[in-house]
């Protein structure tokens, strides 16, 4: 099976930039997908296509992938960013693939 | 606005069968292919099943499942009602979740997953 690696948890001060990783064999070769969770609340689609932000997500939302990592990066960090954050890609084997995900928190 | 509905969820004992729907609104249902993913407590997201457009049919094209439901749930769907079906049978212990249906950003069911529906809960418990 074919297994997404998040770091589980990163910490960053409000107003800083904060970098979420998803590692992966030769994830570069696949789109990486980013979905934002709040607590109690649905998945919210950030990022797809590696780096492509959908229609009202917020500029400091940003993402890349090359190699075997993916990388989610906010800029100008809000606390309203904190939340869990899961990467997804797709495997021709297993299918659709989640990372374990990674919990934000704004201090 | 676009809105996933789920209904379906609730109490079943191990070995038992729970089939969920969620009904689809400001979107042109057939042209999209929809997912279902779930989440046991305080866990991830786990991909359960996709089922991507065709042509031919009213009643959807591709399906495809993770391994861990393969043999057990059937995703379908209708396209007259806007609607997408799991229907799960020998439920297990470790298929309780919340499963959340969403809808791929096109025809093809390993796409982004654009929009999620609110979820609905399956507790398989004796």
């Amino acid at each position: 099976s074919y297994d997404l690696t998040q770091p589980p948890s990163v910490s960053v001060s409000p107003g800083q930039t904060a970098s979420i990783t998803c590692s992966g064999d030769k994830l570069g070769d696949e789109y990486a997908y980013w979905y934002q969770q709040k607590s109690g609340q649905s998945p919210v689609l950030v990022i797809y296509e590696d780096t492509k932000r959908p229609s009202g997500i917020p500029e400091r939302f940003s993402g890349s992938n090359s190699g075997n990592t993916a990388t989610l990066t906010i800029s100008g960090t809000q606390p309203m960013d904190e939340a869990d954050y899961y990467c997804q890609a797709w495997d021709r084997s297993t299918g659709v693939v989640f990372g374990g995900g990674t919990k934000l928190t704004v201090l | 606005e676009v809105y996933l509905v789920e209904s379906g969820g609730g109490l079943v004992q191990p070995g038992e069968s729970l089939r969920l729907s969620c009904t689809a609104s400001g979107f042109t249902f057939s042209s999209y292919a929809m997912t279902w993913v779930r989440q046991a407590p305080g866990m991830g997201l786990a991909w359960v099943s996709g089922i991507s457009v065709s042509h031919i049919s009213l009643s959807g094209g591709d399906t495809h499942y993770a391994d861990s439901v393969k043999g057990r749930f059937t995703i379908s769907r209708d396209n007259s009602k806007n609607t997408v079906y799991l229907q799960m049978s020998s439920l297990r212990a470790e298929d309780a979740a919340v499963y959340y249906c969403a809808k791929s950003s096109s025809s093809s069911w390993n796409a982004a997953f654009d929009i999620w529906g609110q979820g609905t809960t399956v507790t398989v418990s004796s």
